[in-house]
């Protein structure tokens, strides 16, 4: 079964930029993984921030973005807010079948 | 606007079977899929399966076994029964509009709905 994989943990200082990134053990990334990207702050459901790779819902705020870098799928925060502190869990489709990674716990400090 | 409610006993017995409904207001269940993720406390998403409109299924091969998901379109409701529960399914559960593949992902979220098994 598929493992998809992200950093446990990552820091970024405000203002500045992170790109928190999504393996899969079968191999690199492609758009007919379909990458989606959720933030999930503590005791909330997840919010979705992108799906097909790039695409943003239209609640999503500018300074994501979604992409496909060296194999996996990475998302970019520009310009990091305090209220960017989360979680963000990405997920891909193999198959049909649907697999969540571990998550990334983004701390702003 | 599309929203999504959870709901279904919060306390069972090991052994016993889930049974939790997701009842979707503002909107038709019709031409699209319904997913169910759970997330065990402190850990991360976990993806149970998901339902098309029509009836079609796949699940999480880890839970297949124990798994049954259904709509009822006339209620605008979906729904998952997992059996034999364990400590170990003891999870937020919630349902989503969507799956990944599907034309604006996974895109709407239920708040969830706490299920303890002891």
């Amino acid at each position: 079964q598929t493992v998809v994989t992200q950093e446990p943990s990552l820091t970024v200082s405000p203002g500045g930029t992170v790109t928190l990134t999504c393996a899969s053990s079968t191999g690199a990334v492609t758009s007919g993984d379909f990458p989606n990207w959720f933030q999930q702050k503590p005791g909330q459901a997840p919010t979705p921030l992108i799906y097909s790779t790039t695409s943003k819902h239209s609640w999503t705020p500018a300074r994501f973005s979604g992409s496909l870098l060296g194999g996996k799928a990475a998302l970019t925060l520009s310009g990091v807010q305090p209220e960017d502190e989360a979680d963000y869990f990405c997920l891909l489709s193999s198959g049909g079948i649907q697999v969540f990674g571990g998550g990334t716990k983004l701390t702003v400090l | 606007q599309v929203q999504l409610q959870e709901s279904g006993p919060g306390l069972l017995k090991p052994s016993e079977t889930l049974s939790l409904t997701c009842n979707v207001s503002g909107g038709s269940i019709s031409n699209l899929y319904w997913s169910w993720i759970r997330q065990p406390p402190g850990k991360g998403l976990e993806w149970i399966g998901y339902i098309f409109y029509s009836g079609s299924t796949k699940y999480n091969p880890s839970l297949k076994s124990r798994v049954t998901m259904s709509v009822h379109t006339p209620r605008n409701q979906v729904s998952l029964r997992l059996s034999s529960v364990t400590a170990a399914d003891t999870a937020v559960y919630y349902c989503a509009r969507g799956v990944a593949f599907s034309g604006d992902g996974m895109d709407v979220w239920g708040q969830g709905t706490t299920v303890i098994v002891s």
